[in-house]
């Protein structure tokens, strides 16, 4: 069965105190990993895309990495702002590009 | 520009009301989802719209009617609602062709049913 596990579910950190969340999948035909940010009640924010083992992506203090079995993302000196749920998606393929989410990960940064 | 607009931000409706969620998007898209989000809870798939033809209903309730009248437009029809239907309803979008596969989300509405 495809899945998507993200771990952990609930991160605490200082004010630049860096650190990596971790997503891992079990999908068959794999034709991308997304992350996302999501602020309580908005739409999720889109971060990176990752399509093949060994690619990379860096936005700001964010770095997406992907395996052949799972994506981390680092957050170096993280900052209040950072604050959010962070989501892990695969697009298993198919014409539609149907994503499978994974249940998020909450970051909570205190100055 | 990456916008996904949804209106309205925020619905309260009764159990017997019929409204409609919109969702606007002029990217080009030729993929559209509505995904319901529940606090706490990852996004699931509701329905996607191929080329602005329904693809996929995951066993929605036929309360819940999704319409797709051109490109760039997508509607939830909401009739009969339950208490328990009360969610962030959350519209996407995404290019069926090109490199890019990654899909946009607009910011959803909060919808509440008393």
């Amino acid at each position: 069965e495809d899945q998507v596990t993200q771990s952990p579910e609930a991160l605490r950190l200082q004010e630049g105190e860096s650190s990596s969340l971790n997503c891992s999948y079990t999908v068959s035909g794999l034709r991308g990993l997304f992350w996302y940010r999501q602020d309580p009640g908005k739409g999720p924010e889109f971060l990176f895309t990752l399509y093949s083992a060994g690619e990379e992506k860096e936005k700001e203090r964010l770095k997406a990495t992907l395996t052949k079995k799972e994506s981390f993302l680092h957050i170096t000196a993280p900052k209040p702002e950072d604050s959010a749920t962070y989501l892990c998606a695969v697009n298993y393929g198919g014409s539609q590009g149907n994503l499978i989410f994974g249940k998020g990960t909450k970051l909570s940064v205190k100055p | 520009d990456t916008e996904v607009t949804q209106t309205p931000k925020h619905l309260v409706m009764g159990m017997t009301n019929k409204k409609s969620l919109k969702c606007e998007q002029h990217m080009g898209h030729r993929a559209m989802y509505w995904y319901k989000q529940k606090a706490k809870k990852p996004p699931e798939l509701m329905f996607v719209y191929s080329y602005e033809k329904l693809s996929i209903n995951e066993s929605v309730p036929s309360r819940f009617s999704p319409e797709c009248p051109n490109s760039s437009l997508l509607n939830l029809h909401l009739h009969a609602l339950q208490p328990e239907d009360s969610a962030l309803y959350l519209c996407a979008s995404r290019p069926l062709q090109g490199l890019s596969t990654e899909a946009f989300f607009g910011q959803g509405t909060r919808l509440t049913v008393v």
